[in-house]
């Protein structure tokens, strides 16, 4: 079965700290992993895939099979990456599962 | 249009009465899905549509959910007999998905249900 696992509800931290949001997955096979981010009133997008291997506004995210996890890092936190963050897991064909989700607070 | 549309934005009803919700995709996606975002429990999956076929229905959460999908565009989700448990708010989401990998998702901007 497919499952996705954020452990963290909240994450709080100040401006120009490095942030780290935790994802673990359980997938038999091999996985295609993204972060979504819901921003303060705008509609859910999303952020990066694990293929691309980009940089999205600082954001960074390493596949680690051994580990089955996808954390997603930035090394000094801005006010604006404020905002939801979940991340999801496809395990084949189109359907896509997300995890609970980690609010990051980042306060001035 | 633009993006995804969902209609109603805001649904209250009471206990016992259908609902239905409507999703319009953006043009030309092929593969629409169904979310259900709940406060603390991130997002359920409901049901995926490539075309008009729905390959995965595993996520309804009884047989009062059911959902179609009509001329590869529009979609509906009907829930009969709400429960207050329904209580939510409602995502649909398209993409190009072509062959494997569901591709990127664009969302649409919800329909909260509030089931009194």
């Amino acid at each position: 079965a497919q499952r996705v696992t954020q452990p963290e509800k909240l994450l709080s931290v100040f401006k120009g700290a490095p942030v780290e949001l935790k994802c673990n997955y359980s997938y038999s096979g091999s996985p295609e992993l993204f972060w979504y981010v819901q921003y303060s009133r705008q509609r859910l997008q999303l952020l990066l895939r694990h293929i691309s291997r980009e940089s999205i506004k600082g954001f960074t995210a390493d596949l680690n099979k051994g580990e089955t996890s996808f954390h997603l890092k930035k090394p000094f936190a801005q006010e604006e990456d404020s905002a939801m963050y979940y991340c999801a897991l496809s395990g084949g064909y189109n359907k896509l599962i997300f995890g609970a989700g980690t609010r990051l607070a980042v306060h001035p | 249009g633009a993006g995804v549309s969902q209609s109603p934005s805001n649904k209250v009803t009471e206990k016992g009465k259908d609902v239905e919700l409507r999703c319009d995709p953006i043009s030309g996606h092929t593969a629409l899905y169904w979310y259900r975002q709940s406060l603390g429990q991130g997002l359920e999956f409901l049901i995926y549509f490539q075309g008009n076929s729905a390959p995965d229905k595993s996520g309804l959460p009884s047989d009062r959910f059911s959902a179609e999908r009509t001329g590869g565009s529009v979609s509906t989700l009907t829930i009969q007999r709400t429960q207050q448990e329904d209580s939510a708010v409602y995502l649909c989401a398209s993409s190009l998905a072509w062959g494997r990998g569901p591709g990127e998702l664009f969302f649409g901007e919800g329909s909260r249900l509030t089931v009194l």
